[in-house]
């Protein structure tokens, strides 16, 4: 079956512009994730979705940083007035609970780079 | 969360097994060690977890101390494609994010 999909897989944009990171996680998973990597700061959690709920933001490093997720399956990841330091690869993960041995399947991810 | 230690990096020839070590002496008693590996250009991906006993699966093992403050995953004949960031993690309390350090590099020599 399909995996977890990421679009762009590519994106350069200027400092300042909006940009939007989709995520189509695998069909029937509720729990989805949005993570990012960095050459500086490694892989870190950004948020985490429960269906459409969103009970755990903590990881967003600003409230530049947005997500939503819609109809339990697509999620955006929206970037406002982007800055240098956005520049980072933007993984999402989906799994079928939120139970401790559920594994999370990773997207190929999104290489945003800001000028 | 409950941190893990690892080597930065280790070496293996192709064919040979690999002993990966990952040190969590401040796990707690319902925290599940989850291991991942983050090939080049690639997402990570799930390679095995426990709680307690040793587990096996068709990609590794998994040998936790009787303390569970370590583990050690196993490759059993390690190859080119095992060349990768493996990363130990110690689920979070919640049971959702995953909290990754640096991980280990392996180098697979052919």
């Amino acid at each position: 079956g399909a995996g977890v999909s990421q679009s762009p897989s590519n994106k350069v944009t200027e400092k300042g512009k909006d940009v939007e990171l989709r995520c189509d996680p695998i069909s029937g998973h509720t729990a989805l994730y949005w993570y990012r990597q960095s050459l500086g700061q490694g892989l870190e959690f950004l948020i985490y979705f429960q269906g459409n709920s969103a009970p755990d933001k903590s990881g967003l490093p600003s409230d530049r940083f947005s997500a939503e997720r819609t109809g339990g399956s697509v999620s955006t990841l929206t970037i406002q007035r982007t800055q240098q330091e956005d520049s980072a690869v933007y993984l999402c993960a989906s799994s079928l609970g939120r139970t401790r041995g559920n594994e999370q399947f990773f997207g190929p991810g999104t290489r945003l780079t800001v000028l | 969360d409950a941190k893990t230690t690892q080597p930065n990096s280790m070496e293996s020839n192709e064919e040979e097994p690999v002993h990966l070590p990952c040190n969590h002496s401040t796990i707690s008693g319902t925290d599940y060690i989850h291991w991942y590996r983050q090939l080049p250009s690639q997402g990570p991906e799930y390679v095995i977890h426990g709680l307690t006993s040793n587990v096996n699966n068709r990609m590794a093992s998994l040998a936790i101390a009787e303390d569970r403050k370590s583990s050690t995953l196993i490759l059993h004949r390690a190859t080119l494609r095992d060349a990768a960031v493996y990363y130990c993690i110690l689920r979070d309390v919640n049971g959702n994010k995953l909290v990754f350090g640096a991980g280990t590099i392996l180098r697979v020599k052919s």
